[in-house]
């Protein structure tokens, strides 16, 4: 059982928006701003694609946000296009053990 | 460019030891911690512990794998390493090494490396 409760699917379709919840408690996602998002293709290794909840690294566009309210994080895919479909994990700064935690993973699907 | 390059598939037996190798460049290997992350065939993601690449080299692990894990640096060949030991057939997974530049900010991943256990 992961630390960070994510739902396991989500779809939308192609030119729409989908919305992934990651939930903590204040001990983690509530207690610091430090919640990451990554994506994983199949047989891939996860990119990062959100830090600091809602920061964009170079390159991701910006159709990908992130925002948090108490201890749930989010993140926002807009414009859905078919390279998004993808697993998506949550991960949070959890203080000292462990220190860093992770969501079970939303399997995105673009319709 | 950063890269992370892991070194290759392992199978192994049950109670053997695995030892998975990370090799850093296109940075300054002591600047960042260095974290391993594994992922069980099908199943998310798992964070198993970090190294100070630094002089330091402090390291944290998940409760989970104490005293099986150890994670070490070789920092002249800008290397970090991370073994298993008393393995198992439920530590079949991918094993990934990542970059922290700041915060669980792991902007990048090496490859993966699958180890197997089985008899």
């Amino acid at each position: 059982q992961s630390a960070l409760t994510q739902p396991p699917s989500a779809s939308g379709s192609s030119g729409q928006s989908v919305t992934i919840s990651c939930t903590g408690t204040s001990s983690d996602v509530g207690g610091y701003n430090y919640v990451s998002w990554f994506q994983q293709h199949p047989g891939k290794a996860p990119k990062l694609m959100i830090y600091e909840v809602s920061k964009r690294p170079s390159g991701v566009p910006d159709r990908f946000s992130g925002s948090k309210s108490g201890n749930t994080a989010s993140l926002t895919v807009s414009g859905l296009q078919a390279e998004d479909e993808a697993d998506y994990y949550c991960s949070s700064y959890a203080g000292n053990n462990p220190p860093v935690v992770f969501g079970g993973g939303t399997k995105v699907t673009v319709l | 460019q950063v890269q992370l390059v892991q070194s290759g598939a392992e199978v192994k037996k049950p109670g053997a030891s695995v030892k998975v190798s990370c090799k850093a460049s296109g940075y300054t290997f002591s600047d960042y911690y260095i974290h391993w992350v594994r992922q069980a065939p099908g199943q998310g993601l798992e964070w198993m512990g970090w190294i100070n690449t630094n002089s330091g080299g402090g390291t944290k692990y998940a409760q989970k794998f104490q005293g099986r894990v150890t994670v070490t640096r070789e920092r002249s060949i800008s290397t970090a390493y991370m073994e298993l030991t008393g393995l198992r057939s439920d530590d079949t997974a991918v094993y990934y090494c990542a970059r922290d530049v700041n915060m669980i900010q792991f902007d990048s991943w090496g490859q993966g490396t699958l180890v197997t256990v089985s008899s």
